[in-house]
Formats: C-alpha cells, structure tokens, sequence
C-alpha cells in the first residue's frame, strides 16, 4: 500500500521568503508529527498532531513555523521569513494512532530545504 | 525525559551476527524501548520494540537487561542493507510525551562485503 509522501522533495528558497510543505499520511492514521533533522543530527520532534488539533506543538522552534491539518489527513507545514538556519530535511511520519506510545510510525522520504 | 547512550558507530561483516547495544539507566517503569533504523537518504523506519521481555520479530530481536537499565537489538545475519544508522529511543506511556519520539545520535552501522 502507499506510504506517507511527502512534497515536494527538494525545495530551494531565499532567505526572508516563505514555505509550505506538503505531507500525505497514510489513509486511516490519525496521527501524525513532523520533524526536523539537520545534517549529521537525528530528527528533532516539532509537532503531532491527533486528527485535526495540535496536541503538542512544543517543538516548534519560533512563531514562524506553523502546521495546520484542516481534515485531519494531510499536513501542511508553514515557515514564514525562513533563515538559513532553517535549512534541514523535514520529516513527516503517520501512526494509527490507537495506542500512542507503542504505535508505530511510518516515515515519509522527508523534503530537503534549503535557505540562500 | 529519560536519556538512552549509543556507541558512536560499530562495524559487522556480512551474514555476520551484530548486536547493537543502548543504556538507559534513568528508564522509568512505563518507558517502552523503540529502535528505528535510517538509511541512507531515507526516513527512519520501525525496527522493534518492548518494555520487559525479550522480542523478536522478522528484521530482529531485541534482549532487554533484567534492571531494564540496557537493551540490544541483534541482527542475526547482518546484510549490507542493513547499512544505516540505528536509534534506540525511550518513549514514555501517557503524559505530554505521547507518541513523541525523541532520536539521540544513533550507532551507525557499516557493514563490510
């Protein structure tokens, strides 16, 4: 079956300008989170979501990143004024979302973002 | 959140038994151990888990100390697919924490032809 996707794969911007990135989770999982991996690092938790609501956006690192899950199936992540600081591989990742700590979660290929 | 101490990297050979170790000493009693593995221009993918018996499933199986306090994942028969980099991650049942996951380093994993 299909897996999380997540677009586009690559995405180059200047700084101050803003971007949306895109995730497909798969059909049926009310869970999803995004996270951020800088090179060399492991991914960093930024937010999960249960259906439409953020339950828990304690990573987000400033007010310029936003998430939004309008139907409760893709995800849209929103940096405004990006940095070159913001340059990282943002992953998405989806879970049934049934039994929280022992649910696994699939991984999207993530988006490579690069700040000028 | 309770930390987990992974070695930097470690080396196997082919069709060789690999076994991956963690330290957890400040595990709580509702921690469950995950390993996640990332391959190489991938995202992580579910490896296993478990709370206090030993596992297996079909990429592994994971032996959890008694004190809970150090876990290994073993690869029976390494591959060169199993090149990649491998996260031991503690994730606590209930609380704010909920389903978050929260990668260290990782080990990374070369396996050698």
């Amino acid at each position: 079956g299909a897996g999380v996707s997540q677009t586009p794969s690559n995405k180059v911007t200047e700084k101050g300008k803003y971007v949306e990135l895109r995730c497909d989770p798969i059909s049926g999982h009310t869970a999803l989170y995004w996270y951020r991996q800088s090179l060399g690092q492991g991914p960093e938790f930024l937010i999960y979501f249960q259906g439409t609501g953020a339950a828990d956006d304690s990573g987000l690192p400033n007010d310029r990143f936003f998430a939004v899950r309008p139907e409760g199936s893709v995800s849209t992540l929103k940096i405004q004024r990006t940095e070159r600081g913001d340059s990282a591989v943002y992953l998405c990742a989806s879970s049934f979302g049934g039994s929280g700590v022992t649910d696994t979660q699939y991984f999207g290929p993530g988006t490579r973002l690069t700040v000028l | 959140d309770a930390k987990t101490t992974q070695p930097n990297s470690m080396e196997s050979n082919e069709e060789e038994p690999v076994h991956l170790p963690c330290n957890h000493s400040t595990i709580s009693g509702t921690d469950y151990i995950h390993w996640y593995r990332q391959l190489p221009s991938q995202g992580p993918e579910y490896v296993i888990h478990g709370l206090t018996s030993n596992v297996n499933n079909r990429m592994a199986s994971l032996a959890i100390a008694e004190d809970r306090k150090s876990s290994t994942l073993i690869l029976h028969r390494a591959t060169l697919r199993d090149a990649a980099v491998y996260y031991c991650i503690l994730n606590a049942a209930g609380g704010t924490s909920y389903g978050k996951l929260t990668f260290g380093q990782g080990t990374i994993l070369t396996v050698h032809p």
